[in-house]
């Protein structure tokens, strides 16, 4: 029973390059979400997703970042023209509804260093 | 908006000793509050939540305890084993969602 998984673990970019960031949630799930962790910090919510909608993206920048959860597939955090402060830790979750419970399940996260 | 903070960013206790970590919230409509562990280079890891209407709930070896007067939120870890050392993170949610707020984080050290 695989839990959430993300790719690639690790990302190196050059500024101005694009990373694209995967996330398969668990098996049975349907609720997606994006969480940026910074070194020495907490989780800072990037954006909530269901297949084929964005419900909440308080959290996203403006600019370059964008975030999909195709019918089939991943879900995809993409970032374009990458600057070195998008440097951090992205981690998905997954929940099979949004229960309220809190109980959400990480992945073990993708490592972007931005050159 | 809603800020969530901890009170030591390092916490270092005696193998066998409990632990208590503290968290404190700022937003008193928030419904949940849980308590995530994360181990170096991995994600969080859900531990225990508590619900609003609550002020303590127990799971194994741990307990989560909450005044909603003073807004504060803390996690007992009894008997404390190498393997809890990690960072603890409190997270509350409002509204009825899981768009968690997390707080800074607490990094837990177990001596031998």
């Amino acid at each position: 029973n695989a839990g959430v998984m993300q790719n690639p673990r690790h990302l190196v970019r050059r500024r101005g390059q694009e990373a694209r960031l995967r996330c398969s949630p668990m098996k049975g799930h349907s609720h997606v979400y994006w969480y940026r962790q910074l070194p020495e910090e907490g989780l800072k919510f990037m954006v909530y997703l269901q297949k084929e909608n964005i419900i909440d993206e308080s959290g996203m920048p403006k600019e370059r970042f964008s975030a999909e959860f195709p019918k089939e597939g991943p879900s995809i955090l993409r970032i374009q023209q990458v600057v070195r402060g998008d440097s951090a830790a992205y981690f998905c979750a997954s929940s099979p509804a949004s229960q309220g419970t809190g109980e959400l399940f990480f992945g073990e996260g993708s490592r972007l260093t931005v050159l | 908006g809603e800020s969530v903070g901890l009170h030591l960013p390092t916490l270092s206790v005696q193998e066998g000793d409990n632990s208590i970590i503290n968290c404190a919230y700022s937003n008193s409509a928030s419904d949940y509050f849980i308590w995530y562990k994360q181990e170096s280079g991995k994600g969080p890891q859900f531990i225990i939540d508590i619900r609003s209407n609550m002020d303590k709930r127990q799971g194994q070896r741990v307990t989560v305890l909450l005044n909603k007067t003073v807004k504060h939120l803390s996690l007992q870890i009894a008997a404390t084993q190498p393997g809890d050392s990690a960072v603890y993170f409190c997270a509350v949610a409002t509204g009825g969602g899981n768009k968690l707020t997390f707080g800074t984080g607490t990094q837990l050290k177990v001596e031998l």
